[in-house]
């Protein structure tokens, strides 16, 4: 396929475990975004990738948030020791430029559905 | 910083009814402007969006949106919609100085009756 795609689509989690979100970009895009969409809400920015450098990690709500895309490619979100407030969907998207990174469209994955129990 | 206000939650109209969604946002540089939909288990995708230049856009199905920066405003408007445009539709904003945080609205949830 070539859109975004996000494994696992759903994940129950006991709260103190840790997680970890897979995202995979579309071949040969430059950038990707995370998010975090709780319900009835909008899609919350948490950090954004220009390849493999991360450049913008201010809307990681705490330290038990981290995320990596170490060859410029896929990207991992990890959530450490959840709480009930971390459950959400989380979503992936990735643009193809990077000089007017926001002027792009961003194409989004179908989302990670986190329930923290 | 930047912020995004969808001014209704939920609209709900007749089919071939006039539609329109607000989006106001506040913002200390200059901005572009976007408009994603979300149709039922799908996932975000681009409606339309303002860079530059003509400050009305139009998306391939019909919508349109000005920008209106005395107002503050990025309004989403079709003349006529159809059952296949229930959808959630979400305003987003990114200053346009090089940054990379794209401000999302709480999304407007459009259902339109037969």
């Amino acid at each position: 396929g070539a859109g975004v795609s996000q494994s696992p689509r759903y994940k129950v989690a006991k709260r103190g475990q840790d997680v970890a979100l897979r995202c995979d970009p579309i071949s040969g895009h430059v950038s990707l975004f995370w998010y975090q969409q709780a319900l009835g809400q909008g899609p919350e920015f948490l950090t954004y990738f220009q390849n493999e450098a991360q450049l913008d990690k201010s809307g990681l709500p705490s330290d038990r948030f981290f995320a990596e895309r170490p060859e410029g490619s896929v990207s991992t979100l990890k959530i450490q020791r959840t709480q009930q407030e971390d459950s959400a969907v989380y979503l992936c998207a990735s643009s193809r430029g990077s000089g007017l990174a926001g002027s792009d469209e961003q194409f989004f994955g179908p989302g990670t559905r986190l329930t923290v129990l | 910083a930047q912020s995004v206000t969808q001014l209704d939650s939920q609209v709900p109209v007749f089919e071939e009814a006039p539609v329109e969604l607000r989006c106001n946002y506040s913002s200390s540089v200059s901005v572009y402007l976007f408009w994603y939909v979300q149709y039922p288990n799908q996932g975000l995708q681009l409606l339309l969006k303002y860079l530059s230049g003509s400050t009305l856009v139009e998306s391939i199905n019909g919508f349109e949106a000005e920008f209106n920066k005395s107002q503050t405003s990025f309004h989403l408007r079709k003349p006529s919609v159809h059952i296949s445009d229930t959808a959630e539709y979400f305003c987003a904003v990114i200053g346009n100085t090089g940054g990379f945080k794209t401000i999302f609205g709480a999304g407007t949830r459009l259902f339109v009756k037969a």
